[in-house]
């Protein structure tokens, strides 16, 4: 069956602008995590979606970062005014229980 | 604060050498440890989940074992081969602000020489 989707698979854009990155999950999983992984870094957990739950932000670096989950389906994580040190990849997973399933990630580049 | 740590971070082999990877986490208070395999430009491929309450998993050539209350973790590639070149990363599942959340080692950069 379909795995966890992102897009777009790469994106380079300049300092100070806007970004929107994109996670399909697997169809029937309720949770839905987004994490970033810098350039030697381990990956970070950003923020956690469970079912029509609050969703847990601890993650988030900042104030810029925001992220919105439709339901069961589809998630958006949004970067305002980009800077580069927010240049990663940023991975989604989705789980059903415990085991998580990772997309292929969207590799970010700012200028 | 759950760290993972992961030794070494690179690895070179000639193939057909069995291997071990190693991982420690601080907070023995887990749910489960996974160990993913990384390749470029794909994302993350889950190899084994070890419960809390494990000893060890196998898959085929892979065995990984758990010590929770040392905080450690092992991964055993046996008979490697070229294809088992990837980075190897190390997770715990813990309970943090509410939520289960997965704490990632930096990874062992694996290399099995033709």
């Amino acid at each position: 069956g379909a795995g966890v989707s992102q897009s777009p698979s790469n994106k380079v854009t300049e300092k100070g602008k806007d970004v929107e990155l994109r996670c399909d999950p697997i169809s029937g999983h309720t949770a839905l995590y987004w994490y970033r992984q810098r350039l030697g870094q381990g990956l970070e957990f950003l923020i956690y979606f469970q079912g029509n739950s609050a969703p847990d932000k601890s993650g988030l670096p900042s104030d810029r970062f925001s992220a919105e989950r439709t339901g069961e389906s589809v998630s958006t994580l949004t970067i305002q005014r980009t800077q580069q040190e927010d240049s990663a990849v940023y991975l989604c997973a989705s789980s059903l229980f415990y085991t998580q399933y990772f997309g292929p990630g969207t590799r970010l580049t700012v200028l | 604060k759950q760290e993972v740590t992961q030794i070494p971070a690179a690895l070179s082999v000639p193939e057909g050498e069995n291997l071990v990877l190693n991982c420690s986490f601080t907070d023995s208070a887990i749910y489960n440890l996974q160990w993913f395999r990384q390749d470029p430009g794909k994302g993350l491929t889950s190899l084994l989940l070890i419960q809390s309450s494990q000893r060890e998993q196998t898959s085929g050539r892979l065995n990984a074992s758990l010590d929770k209350s040392s905080g450690r973790s092992t991964l055993y590639i046996a008979a490697s081969q070229p294809g088992d070149s990837a980075t190897y990363l190390c997770a715990v599942l813990s309970s943090g602000a509410g939520s289960y959340q997965l704490t990632f080692g930096k990874g062992t950069k694996l290399s099995v020489i033709p």
